[in-house]
């Protein structure tokens, strides 16, 4: 039962445009929603997250926006850079529930810019 | 400010044996999450402890898998008897308390 889901596998996207990456979750318990980027053989790399109580939320060339009702999440980055090409997973966890703490992933997208 | 530790980064073993992961998670952070990620998917949880409690387990095979967090040292993860399906790259993670989790360079197990 995958209740995080990238439905991309792939995106690629021309250096300087926006990149626009999707999830979808299913569990209404989830209230935290993050972002990490994934190079080959290195752990993931915190980007941005975002709680539920908030729609949007921006770090210089991310963002991150929310919309609970239809249970999906996006990250933007604008402009992309050669830099950005790695694999990207959205991540959720049910945080205001003692014990719950732990992350679900989606498959993660990976992203290629093209120069 | 040192970031997550995880040693070995690569660990060859062959069926049978057992396998000890290390992780030192960041200063001043008592939470430190395993994940398992096999070959072309997503992380996987598998346990969540705090100094000396395991809080959740529900991600951890019922057998041959156990891990801990001493009130002093690193936190291990430990694999006995080793099987081909072990092979996987296992990252631990660690948070100062529910926020966000920040992870370690992994280490890559593999079973012969």
């Amino acid at each position: 039962d995958q209740q995080v889901k990238q439905n991309s596998p792939s995106l690629s996207v021309q250096e300087g445009r926006i990149s626009i990456l999707n999830c979808d979750y299913t569990n209404s318990m989830f209230d935290y929603f993050l972002w990490y980027k994934k190079y080959p053989a290195e752990g993931p790399t915190f980007l941005i997250s975002i709680s539920s109580i908030k729609d949007k939320n921006e770090d210089g060339r991310f963002t991150v926006f929310l919309n609970k009702s239809a249970k999906h999440l996006s990250l933007h980055i604008v402009p992309s850079q050669p830099g950005d090409s790695a694999v990207y997973f959205c991540a959720a966890s049910a945080r205001s529930s003692f014990g719950n703490e732990k992350l679900t992933f989606g498959t993660g997208t990976r992203l290629t810019i093209i120069p | 400010n040192a970031g997550v530790m995880q040693n070995p980064r690569h660990l060859v073993r062959r069926r049978g044996q057992e396998a000890r992961l290390r992780c030192s998670p960041m200063k001043g952070h008592s939470h430190v999450y395993w994940y398992r990620q096999l070959p072309e998917e997503g992380l996987k949880f598998m346990v969540y402890l705090q100094k000396e409690n395991i809080i959740d387990e529900s991600g951890m095979p019922k057998e041959r898998f156990s891990a801990e967090f001493p009130k002093e040292g690193p936190s291990i993860l430990r694999i006995q008897q080793v099987v081909r399906g072990d092979s996987a790259a296992y990252f631990c993670a660690s948070s100062r308390n529910t926020d966000t989790q920040y992870f370690g360079p992994g280490t890559r197990l593999t079973v012969l």
